[in-house]
């Protein structure tokens, strides 16, 4: 199975401060359509998970522009510009290229 | 408005069996791969499996943690997603999600406790 590291696992945060995640994956990403299928999913207190980005780089609906995706292969980051008290809760990278999908363990976010 | 809404949870006793159903809404149902994912309390989401959409014949995709145990299917004039679990075991205690392409959008899930 394709193992997906993310770091860290916990982020105290303020309100308004930028923060980064990495989520890195124990084989490449890019599948045999050269594409990459790695997502961000937030889990908000409670609340299933929520697509944020898809394909790396690609906002999903409704998804603020203070979220960003990038990375390619192996290594990817998830930046949130500003961070908003609705952004607190557990991140979690994913990827579908390869069977079985499998998932990061998690990055809670929190309130400093 | 997109909907998906599992339904059929509860408490099992070990070695037993349970089906879980989501009932879908808001969007063409025959369209889209359709999956079911799990997650324990507390612990990382864990995905189970997928039935593909009409175009690719409605076949499926599992993961080999319970391959041959959970069966995935879909009643498409009812707009309706089936997982049927056997022989459960203690570790298969969780939060089961249907979720419509994965990573899209999820249900909000419903609970399965195996415990004697």
């Amino acid at each position: 199975d394709v193992v997906m590291t993310q770091t860290p696992p916990s982020l105290s945060v303020a309100i308004g401060q930028s923060v980064s995640i990495s989520c890195k994956s124990s084989q490449s990403l890019v599948y045999s359509d050269g594409k990459t299928y790695l997502h961000w999913l937030l889990q908000s207190p409670g609340r299933s998970p929520k697509r944020l980005i898809y394909q790396v780089s690609n906002l999903g609906s409704g998804v603020p522009d203070r979220f960003s995706g990038t990375g390619s292969q192996k290594d990817f980051t998830l930046k949130i510009s500003r961070v908003e008290a609705e952004d607190l809760g557990v991140y979690y990278c994913a990827q579908t290229t390869h069977f079985p999908y499998t998932f990061g363990a998690g990055t809670k976010l929190e309130l400093k | 408005e997109v909907k998906l809404l599992e339904s059929g949870g509860g408490l099992v006793q070990p070695g037993g069996s349970m089906r879980l159903s989501c009932a879908a809404s808001g969007f063409t149902f025959t369209d889209f791969y359709m999956n079911w994912i799990r997650q324990p309390a507390g612990k990382a989401p864990e995905w189970l499996g997928f039935i593909r959409n009409k175009a690719n014949g409605y076949t499926t995709e599992y993961n080999p943690s319970v391959k041959g145990r959970f069966t995935i299917s879909r009643d498409n004039t009812q707009n309706m997603l089936y997982l049927q679990m056997n022989t459960l075991r203690a570790e298969d205690t969780a939060t089961y999600y249907c979720a419509r392409n994965l990573p899209g959008f999820w249900g909000q899930g419903v609970m399965v406790t195996v415990s004697s």
